[in-house]
């Protein structure tokens, strides 16, 4: 079955404890990302990968890190989590960015007190 | 830049139509439609490749007009199972800009 997995789905914090949210996905897509969702203010961008080793900044970048060291994982990072990252996730793929359908994995809830 | 959506909520009865306007402030290459039902993951809807290209889902279908950079998501006889927040998203150019921008949503609420 085609998916993308993310995990975990729920995680409880503190500020400053590194965390891991990982991504992966089955269907060989080239481009992945990753989203923050808040209340009215829709799905952000924080970063973009291309390809493998080909990663960029999205809208919302600020706190995060990402790899791409294989093609089918994604891993967001947050180094210092702050209470203001406290938010829903998703990780996305596709084929390409702009004109192929995107699996939208089914989320992570952060909350960092 | 995040496309500007509107409304920001509808609600409807069971059988009604609606319109959901997606707008950006730079040139529009392609839009993307996703809906999203409460506590999941947002699921494709359509895509619009070119201008004014129409396509259909069922009794949803969409246009996309390049000039005036805007796309239109329609709704025909609803169904309880369209409720839910829609989203547009538009790619970025190319060149240095690969994002793909959502909007901030609509949320659609079908009441029997």
């Amino acid at each position: 079955e085609a998916q993308v997995t993310q995990n975990p789905r729920y995680l409880i914090t503190v500020t400053g404890k590194k965390l891991t949210v990982t991504c992966s996905q089955n269907m060989n897509h080239e481009y992945m990302s990753w989203y923050r969702q808040d209340p009215g203010l829709g799905l952000r961008q924080i970063y973009y990968s291309m390809n493998v080793e080909v990663t960029d900044k999205g809208d919302v970048p600020e706190g995060y890190k990402v790899s791409r060291k294989e093609k089918r994982n994604f891993p967001l990072i947050l180094e210092s989590p702050s209470p203001n990252q406290t938010s829903l996730y998703f990780c996305a793929s596709s084929f390409s960015y702009s004109n192929t359908e995107a699996f939208f994995g089914q989320g992570t809830r952060l909350t960092v007190v | 830049q995040q496309p500007v959506q509107s409304p920001q909520a509808v609600i409807l009865r069971e059988g009604e139509d609606a319109v959901i306007n997606c707008s950006s402030s730079k040139a529009l290459y392609s839009v993307h439609w996703y809906r999203q039902k409460h506590g999941e993951a947002p699921v494709f809807l359509m895509i619009l490749l070119k201008g004014g290209e129409q396509k259909g889902h069922e009794k949803i279908s969409a246009s996309f007009n390049e000039k005036k950079q805007q796309s239109s998501l329609y709704l025909t006889a609803s169904q309880l199972s369209y409720s839910g927040t829609y989203f547009c998203g538009t790619p970025g150019s190319g060149g240095s800009n690969y994002k793909l921008t959502f909007g901030k949503g609509t949320l659609l609420t079908v009441n029997p």
